[in-house]
């Protein structure tokens, strides 16, 4: 089946300790997403890509940043995690074209606790 | 101001009964306004979804209504069934930087009760 896939489920790291997060997508979709969601809150979106194209969200903190070395695999890096960034993550994918769905397809999520 | 207000917090309904969530956005721009689901410990799942020009989408025992010029839309959980016990949230968005950016709105936990 297509898929989105979060790699680790849950991840443990220590402050200020860098961490990597990992997504993969079966789906072949050309758009890819990050969403921070905190306990009890909507999920908030951190910034995409567009095929290789990068789209930062103003009030996303510099702390995070993201890779997307090919169409399937996108990765966030968490630079110097804080007790705030604790935190569910998700990777979502969806198509670019207006005309088609506008449908986003979520992995399901990374839990990142921050000791 | 890209906000999306969402009530109420939270639900109960009995078994059978109709859940109603409602939702109100103030950009203009928004044109795709879904509906996600989400369990706890998972990723949110597209429920139903409409587009402005349309004033009523039915999918099964979901139906999304919605006001162009109230700006508000609402999801109607007919037979409600204690599977259905979830989050729901609404969204809105608009195509910037070739992506579907979707603004969430707070979300409402569904509880069915037998």
């Amino acid at each position: 089946d297509a898929m989105v896939i979060q790699n680790p489920r849950y991840q443990v790291t220590q402050f200020g300790k860098p961490v990597t997060l990992s997504c993969s997508q079966t789906l072949n979709h050309n758009v890819m997403y990050w969403y921070q969601q905190k306990s009890s809150q909507a999920p908030k979106l951190l910034f995409h890509y567009y095929d290789k194209d990068f789209n930062n969200e103003a009030d996303t903190p510099d702390n995070f940043q993201s890779r997307r070395p090919n169409t399937s695999f996108c990765f966030l890096d968490i630079r110097s995690p804080g007790l705030g960034d604790a935190a569910m993550y998700l990777c979502a994918t969806s198509r670019a074209d207006v005309a088609g769905g506008r449908e986003q397809f979520f992995g399901p999520g990374t839990r990142l606790t921050v000791l | 101001q890209q906000q999306v207000k969402q009530s109420p917090q939270s639900l109960i309904v009995q078994k059978g009964g109709i859940s109603i969530i409602n939702c109100a956005y103030e950009n203009t721009a928004f044109d795709y306004f879904p509906w996600y689901q989400q369990f706890p410990g998972k990723g949110p799942a597209l429920l139903i979804a409409i587009r402005p020009d349309v004033s009523e989408k039915k999918e099964g025992r979901f139906t999304i209504s919605f006001n162009k010029s109230a700006k508000q839309f609402s999801l109607h959980i007919m037979d409600s069934q204690p599977g259905d016990s979830a989050t729901y949230f609404c969204a809105a968005s608009f195509i910037t930087g070739g992506g579907n950016k979707l603004t969430f709105g707070t979300g409402t936990q569904l509880k069915v009760e037998l």
